[in-house]
């Protein structure tokens, strides 16, 4: 199957500080991410959706200026998450999309909030 | 809104068949998707049905009814390492990806 790489695989930042996740699809043109959040023992969330070159559609409840994301490339996609706080604490994990039905994942990003 | 109901846990021995049903109630379909996720990693890719009837993979079969909201994903011989979360995923109109709570299933000897 295609190959999603997410980076970092586990951040640890300090209140108020701001992290960037990156997701790249290394052997295919994602035309649409997704982005995911999973606290433990829950289910995945879908944050929003981003399409290359656009605005990223983001789900009810999800703020949009909290969490920026970036489709600038067929092959990247980042989120930001801006201000940290520890309840922002959570497992991010991001999709791909290209042509083909299923999405594939990256790896995960931990992320912990001190 | 988007409802996808999983049961929370299941409980399987070695070698026997189980099934995880799943109901949905979604906006758009696109198709449903199954997949497996084990503890602090990213769930990975089992099973797709776009149309109804039932789709045969290896140990795995999946399966869904469009006009019942309903999809049941089946494991047959069941291993050890079979125990993870099992993961409903419904495409919806707009090519999202919408979760079921997942299941998680224990495999005991």
């Amino acid at each position: 199957g295609a190959v999603v790489s997410q980076h970092p695989s586990r951040v640890i930042c300090k209140s108020g500080t701001s992290v960037k996740i990156e997701c790249r699809s290394l052997d295919f043109q994602a035309t649409t991410m997704f982005w995911y959040r999973q606290f433990p023992k829950q289910s995945l969330m879908l944050m929003a959706t981003s399409n290359e070159g656009s605005k990223a559609t983001y789900e009810q409840g999800v703020e949009k200026d909290k969490f920026l994301i970036n489709h600038a490339s067929l092959t990247l996609s980042t989120l930001t998450v801006t201000s940290a706080h520890p309840e922002d604490s959570s497992f991010y994990i991001c999709s791909a999309r290209g042509g083909l039905s299923e999405a594939f994942f990256g790896q995960g990003t931990r992320l912990t909030v001190v | 809104g988007q409802n996808i109901d999983q049961p929370t846990e299941m409980t399987a021995t070695e070698g026997a068949i189980v099934q995880i049903n799943c109901t949905y109630q979604t906006s758009g379909f696109n198709g449903l998707f199954w997949y497996q996720q084990h503890a602090g990693e990213a769930p990975t890719f089992l099973s797709y049905n776009v149309l109804d009837g039932l789709e045969e993979k290896g140990r795995f079969s999946s399966f869904l009814s469009r006009s019942k909201g309903y999809s049941y994903l089946l494991l047959k011989e069941l291993q050890m390492k079979d125990s993870a979360s099992y993961l409903c995923a419904v495409k919806g109109s707009g090519n999202q990806f919408y979760f079921g709570t997942g299941t998680s299933l224990t495999v005991i000897p």
